[in-house]
């Protein structure tokens, strides 16, 4: 399966810490994006990185991937209780359409 | 946000009862999709269009249809509802196959 896998599945910490999460995938991706879903609403998009880049940023957020270890990393800075959310990653790419795989997510709960 | 929506918001139905769902964009994006969320699984998906009238199947699109006669509608089919169709139901749009998805709101289906 092409599905990426998010780890932990679940993060707790408090507010002011950093959140860390990982994704690993099996197959070869044009790109890989996070998104963020609060509880009983839809999915966010939060970043996309393209296979050829190694890092990207945006506000306090922090997105790495590494295409030989297959894995992808999501750094939350200076966590706020309003970043309590399931984070999900999704791979697509090469003859796709479009069409993305999506793990089963990260449960963060930030306490204030 | 995208301009998308999905109705009904909620719904519940019977087992063989056949139901279908909306998802509606005025960001004239080509690309739409449907997934469902289930707790376990994160989001699959169960069809998808390029366009006006081209679909294709997800990996989960047994006991499901789509059409899209415009380009601002893409309709999800249940023929005969099964209770392992319960589910929330997650519709998407893109401007492209490489680029980020944009999430509807979600459309909780209880098939009992």
């Amino acid at each position: 399966s092409q599905q990426g896998e998010e780890d932990p599945q679940a993060l707790s910490i408090q507010e002011g810490e950093n959140a860390t999460m990982n994704c690993s995938y099996k197959t070869s991706i044009n790109n890989l994006q996070w998104y963020r879903q609060n509880s009983g609403r839809g999915l966010v998009h939060l970043i996309l990185i393209r296979s050829n880049e190694r890092e990207k940023h945006s506000g306090r957020l922090r997105v790495t991937l590494d295409t030989s270890k297959k894995s992808s990393s999501l750094l939350i800075t200076a966590s706020r209780a309003a970043d309590t959310a399931s984070y999900f990653c999704a791979t697509g790419g090469g003859s796709t359409l479009g069409r993305l795989y999506f793990g089963r997510g990260t449960q963060l709960t930030v306490w204030p | 946000d995208a301009g998308i929506t999905q109705s009904p918001r909620h719904k519940v139905t019977e087992t063989g009862t056949p139901v279908t769902l909306r998802c509606h964009q005025t960001e004239n994006h080509r690309y739409m999709y449907w997934y469902r969320q289930d707790p376990g699984h994160g989001l699959r998906l169960i069809h998808y269009s390029y366009g006006v009238k081209d679909t294709d199947k997800g990996e989960v699109s047994d006991g499901y249809s789509v059409s899209r006669s415009k380009t601002e509608d893409f309709l999800l089919t249940l023929e005969s509802a099964t209770s392992s169709q319960t589910s929330v139901y997650f519709c998407a749009i893109s401007e492209s196959e490489s680029r980020e998805q944009f999430f509807g709101p979600g459309t909780r289906l209880t098939v009992l």
